[in-house]
């Protein structure tokens, strides 16, 4: 019972590198989403993907690329990692429409120096 | 103003105890909330949505208050396992794909 799965879990970057994140559900969930979250504060939206084939800017977008590979799968690029951008990464799925609750990855924690 | 407002705490009460948290959201149009727990290092996991005339489980109670733009969290004869930060979550506007996070309260219960 996978839910959604995140790779890596941990990575170590230096600055200008690009990295890919991904993500995969197995929920058959429309909806999908990047948060990072920093220490001590909440989620902070960087993309979603509202149901395949869309993607929308979150509130934090700058510095990153997002694709819906298809409907299982939402990747998440850095094209050249800065220090900014060492965080905790959180992608998760919803079945999409009004009121329906998130379901969330481990998590990605990304060092960048 | 942020979008979605929470006080960060943290809250320190006593185990048996009752606590409330309020959540603020900005925009009116938003329809969908949720209350969700993150322990320390680990993903957010959904406490319980938050319905327009309340909703209990168990020792957990929220509410909705649209006229002034927030929501609740009681929580009734607190355990130590409740210990957590608590996040809320609200749709913005009228994207109901587009969720958006207050930054947390966080909770200690004392022996």
């Amino acid at each position: 019972n996978a839910g959604v799965t995140q790779t890596p879990k941990f990575q170590v970057l230096k600055t200008g590198q690009s990295m890919t994140l991904q993500c995969a559900q197995d929920m058959n969930h429309n909806s999908m989403y990047w948060y990072r979250q920093d220490p001590g504060m909440g989620l902070r939206l960087i993309y979603y993907s509202a149901s395949e084939g869309t993607t929308d800017k979150g509130e934090v977008p700058n510095g990153y690329n997002v694709s819906r590979l298809n409907k299982r799968e939402f990747s998440l690029r850095l094209e050249s990692a800065a220090p900014s951008q060492t965080s905790v990464y959180f992608c998760a799925s919803s079945e999409g429409g009004s009121a329906q609750p998130q379901h969330f990855g481990d998590g990605t924690r990304l060092s960048i120096l | 103003r942020k979008e979605v407002e929470q006080d960060p705490g943290p809250f320190n009460v006593p185990e048996g105890a009752t606590v409330a948290f309020n959540c603020t959201y900005s925009n009116s149009a938003s329809q969908s909330f949720f209350w969700y727990r993150q322990d320390c290092r680990k993903e957010p996991k959904l406490l319980m949505s938050v319905y327009s005339s309340g909703n209990e489980d168990g020792r957990f109670t929220a509410q909705l208050n649209r006229a002034s733009q927030y929501i609740s969290l009681l929580i009734r004869d607190s355990k130590l396992s409740d210990s957590a930060t608590y996040l809320c979550a609200v749709n913005w506007g009228s994207s109901a794909s587009k969720i958006i996070f207050g930054s947390g309260t966080r909770l200690s219960i004392r022996p």
